[in-house]
């Protein structure tokens, strides 16, 4: 049971490239989230899922978009990455009527350069 | 809006000293709160819940209405115990997204 994968683990992209990260739960959880996490910040919400076939914006949405391509993957993608998205980039996951907290992905380190 | 606020980014105490993180929270209404846990360069894992009233790796957190706290405690700190631990808050009823706080990264020195 691989819980919540994400891809890439790290990533160096240049200003104005585009990427897109990856997400996916094998628990059959129905809300899926992406978090980013900046030293002294704590993490912030990028956008959620709170179910297959919906996305809704977060705290900082600016620079991002979103796919919920199913009810296992989340996308997250830079349209045109700039250096104020370096970050830790973390994909969660929960069930959604139960509140048993989140599961976590290990993270992408993206730095834009 | 709901808020989460940790005034420690840093906190560094002596191994077997008590430790405590503090938490507090703005919210119009009875909130649940969460400590998670991430030990370095690992994923950020539950650590222990509010409604479950449990203790986890002899920790344990107590909500303070009154005060809208959520500090978490240890009485006797170990070395392994050094990571950045969040808080977080979410409305009642599951299915809402979790707000976290700032973070506090906890040192235990041998």
């Amino acid at each position: 049971n691989a819980g919540v994968t994400q891809t890439p683990k790290f990533q160096v992209l240049k200003t104005g490239q585009s990427m897109t990260l990856q997400c996916a739960q094998d628990m059959n959880h129905n809300s899926m989230y992406w978090y980013r996490q900046d030293p002294g910040m704590g993490l912030r919400l990028i956008y959620y899922s709170a179910s297959e076939g919906t996305t809704d914006k977060g705290e900082v949405p600016n620079g991002y978009n979103v796919s919920r391509l199913n009810k296992r993957e989340f996308s997250l993608r830079l349209e045109s990455a700039a250096p104020s998205q370096t970050s830790v980039y973390f994909c969660a996951s929960r069930i959604g009527q139960v509140d048993y907290g989140y599961t976590f992905g290990s993270g992408t380190r993206l730095t834009v350069v | 809006a709901q808020r989460v606020t940790q005034p420690e980014k840093l906190l560094s105490v002596f191994k077997g000293a008590p430790v405590e993180l503090k938490c507090n929270y703005s919210y119009s209404g009875s909130p649940e709160l969460f400590w998670y846990v991430q030990y370095s360069r690992q994923r950020l894992q539950l650590l222990l819940r509010h409604i479950s009233r449990e203790s986890i790796k002899g920790f344990t957190a107590d909500l303070n209405k009154g005060e809208t706290s959520f500090h978490l405690k240890k009485p006797f700190a170990q070395e392994e115990d050094s990571a950045m631990y969040y808080c977080a808050l979410s409305k009642p009823g599951g299915g809402s997204r979790l707000t976290f706080g700032e973070g506090t990264q906890l040192t235990v020195n041998p």
